[in-house]
Order: structure tokens, then C-alpha cells, then sequence
């Protein structure tokens, strides 16, 4: 089955970038779409975006245009750069299958996020 | 911006019915999930497209839609099921996804 790794330093400075990796195993990255998704210590979910490995990316607009996702077909990894951090990004950072099925339409049916990493803790301070 | 409103807590006793409340306004022309988080551990899907559970799910989780409110119900809720909650859905156009602020389920 389909597992999923972050990773990434635990610590950045404010006003760097934050880098984080996600290795899925079980199946390639060419096979679905990706997101990752954020946790504040003590508070709720927040959706950061998904993508495809072909480029194809969604992203909360919240996050500006400081959120970039990628894939790397040959190491078979998702990756997220989030720049100009602040303490406001400190965080429980995920990476999760983003499950569904292209329709004929090019529609997109949505059958939710059904498997998710362990998370990787991200602490933004000097 | 699009915003899902919950309930912060819910209580029930064990073997009670538990149900959880999801609002936003896009809910009539949207899907909406439900994720269980227990302390120290990733989201795990509980229900999807508002009442489908995936596999694996206990069937006393269940999921139904009333236009504006979504609703996650526990029947026979076991000590097990205590954790937090969370809705998720998009905006109108499909563009925003957001998550609920969360329940916290206790089960007394």
C-alpha cells in the first residue's frame, strides 16, 4: 500500500524558506495527486495545496504566491518550498494522498485525502 | 475567503449517539469529508462525498448532508472513537478547500 515520508530541518530562520520533502513508496507520484496540509501547535488543519507531478498545482490563496510544490519522478518524491517564513508557519507539516478520478470532462471527482504521512514538526525562529 | 463552521466540543457516553455539525454556506453544491485525528497522529478519512465510508471504517461512522450542515454521526460511540474532528469542503467555485476549526469528541 501507499505510505508516505516528510522530511526536512525542524528549525528555519524567519525570512527563509522552508523545504520539505514527502518520499511515497507503494506506488509512483505519476499515479495521483499530492497535498500537503499544515498544523499550528494546539490548533486546526490548514490546507497549503495539491499537485500533480506534471505541474499541475492548486494553492490556498492565503499563502500568496510564497508556496511552490514540485515533484521529482526519479526519486518518487513531492516537494514543498514555502518562503519568507514567520513564527506564523511554525507547524506539524503533512503531505497526504489526494484521492480522486479524472473525469472525461476533465473534471476532477474528489474522494478526499486517504493516506496521509506521519507529519514532520517545522519551527520557524532565530 | 470560505469558512466551515463546528461545534469546538461534543460529549456522549459510551454507547450513545454522537453527532457533529459542519456549516458553510457552499455545502449545497459541495462535497464535504471528515477526518479523525487522535492526539499525536496524521488525520485518518472517515467519511467522503458527505456519506461514503472508505474501507476499513467502522459502519457506526455515517455521514449525511441537509444543504448548509453536514453531519458526522457516531452510533454506539466506543471509548476509542474520542479525538478531534474535522469537516472539510470547498468554496462555491471549487478553488478553496478548507477545513473546519475541529470537535473534540469526549466520551464521558
Amino acid at each position: 500500500q501507499v505510505q508516505l515520508q516528510e522530511s526536512g530541518p525542524g528549525l528555519v530562520k524567519p525570512s527563509e524558506t522552508l523545504s520539505l520533502t514527502c518520499t511515497v513508496s507503494g506506488d509512483s507520484i505519476r499515479s495521483y495527486y499530492w497535498s500537503w496540509i499544515r498544523q499550528p501547535p494546539g490548533k486546526g488543519l490548514e490546507w497549503i495545496g495539491y499537485m500533480y507531478y506534471s505541474g499541475r498545482t492548486k494553492h490556498n490563496p492565503s499563502l500568496k504566491s510564497r508556496v511552490t510544490m514540485s515533484g521529482d519522478t526519479s526519486k518518487n518524491q513531492i516537494s514543498l518550498k514555502l518562503t519568507s517564513v514567520t513564527a506564523a508557519d511554525t507547524a506539524v507539516y503533512y503531505c497526504a494522498r489526494w484521492f480522486g478520478i479524472e473525469g472525461m470532462d476533465s473534471s476532477f471527482h474528489f474522494y478526499g485525502m486517504d493516506v496521509w504521512g506521519q507529519g514532520t514538526t517545522v519551527t520557524v525562529s532565530s | 475567503s470560505y469558512e466551515l463552521t463546528q461545534p469546538p466540543s461534543v460529549s456522549v457516553s459510551p454507547g450513545q449517539t454522537a453527532r457533529i455539525t459542519c456549516s458553510g454556506d457552499a455545502l449545497p453544491k459541495q462535497s464535504a469529508y471528515w477526518y479523525q485525528q487522535k492526539p499525536g497522529q496524521a488525520p485518518v478519512l472517515v467519511i467522503f462525498k458527505d456519506s461514503e465510508r472508505p474501507s476499513g471504517i467502522p459502519e457506526r461512522f455515517s455521514g449525511s448532508n441537509s444543504g448548509t450542515v453536514v453531519t458526522l454521526t457516531i452510533s454506539g460511540v466506543q471509548a476509542e472513537d474520542e479525538a478531534d474532528y474535522y469537516c472539510q469542503s470547498a468554496d462555491s467555485g471549487g478553488s478553496l478547500w478548507v477545513f473546519g476549526g475541529g470537535t473534540e469528541l469526549t466520551v464521558l
